[in-house]
């Protein structure tokens, strides 16, 4: 069965400091990759996604993730970050194969102070 | 709001009680999918519906909860003889189709707790 691991299960900055998030996956075979953002009293929302191409891909508020195959890594980043990222991020994978549920990561609490 | 909405957002019920949780996808979306989350914990997987049809089902939805999806638009999540443990907030999930690589838009969930 697959399974994701998030590093951190709470992280503290401060506004204009850098972020990388760690998220791992076990699946030996061709997997999406997913980050969900869920901003204080709203839904999960995307923010970005892997399918294919590119490693390195780009989603909504100047957050980035790239897709490590090796090491089966899906770490998000953002080079500055605002009192508005505060929230929780959680990495979420399926199989890449025609119809397949996803699987989640126990999520990753962001706390950006001002 | 053309969005996932779910019903109620809030839920507080006596153990051993019945409860009953609907959810509306966006509309023309065939896939819907009810995940369980628990305190600390992403989101679990329950089970997912294409169009009527209830295609699969967690380990995790024992006996005492059953979903439909009648007419395959909204769905409906029953538990039965509640449980102190069934406390969690379920959220409702719909993609256009099922394929693996459409992400799925979420609701606000419903979160209930068992007294």
């Amino acid at each position: 069965a697959q399974s994701v691991s998030q590093h951190n299960h709470h992280v503290i900055l401060s506004e204009a400091a850098s972020l990388e998030l760690g998220c791992n996956y076990s699946y030996g075979g061709t997997v999406n990759l997913f980050w969900y953002v869920q901003y204080p009293g709203q839904h999960l929302q995307l923010l970005l996604k892997y399918f294919s191409g590119d490693p390195l891909v780009k989603g909504i508020k100047g957050f980035e993730a790239e897709f490590i195959k090796s090491k089966f890594s899906f770490n998000l980043r953002k080079p500055s970050v605002q009192w508005s990222d505060t929230a929780e991020y959680f990495c979420a994978v399926n199989m890449n194969s025609g119809y397949s549920t996803l699987t989640f990561g126990k999520g990753t609490m962001l706390l950006v102070s001002p | 709001d053309t969005g996932v909405s779910q019903n109620p957002r809030h839920k507080i019920t006596k153990r051993g009680q019945n409860v009953t949780f609907r959810c509306d996808p966006i509309s023309e979306h065939n896939r819907l999918y009810w995940y369980r989350q628990t305190l600390g914990q992403g989101p679990e997987f329950l089970t997912y519906f294409q169009n009527e049809a209830q295609l699969e089902k967690s380990r995790l939805l024992s006996d005492r909860f059953s979903a439909e999806r009648p007419k395959g638009s909204f769905s409906t999540l029953e538990i039965q003889r509640t449980e102190q443990g069934d406390s969690a907030m379920y959220l409702c999930a719909s993609s256009p189709t099922g394929l693996s690589n459409q992400p799925q838009h979420f609701g606000d969930g419903t979160r209930l707790s068992i007294l």
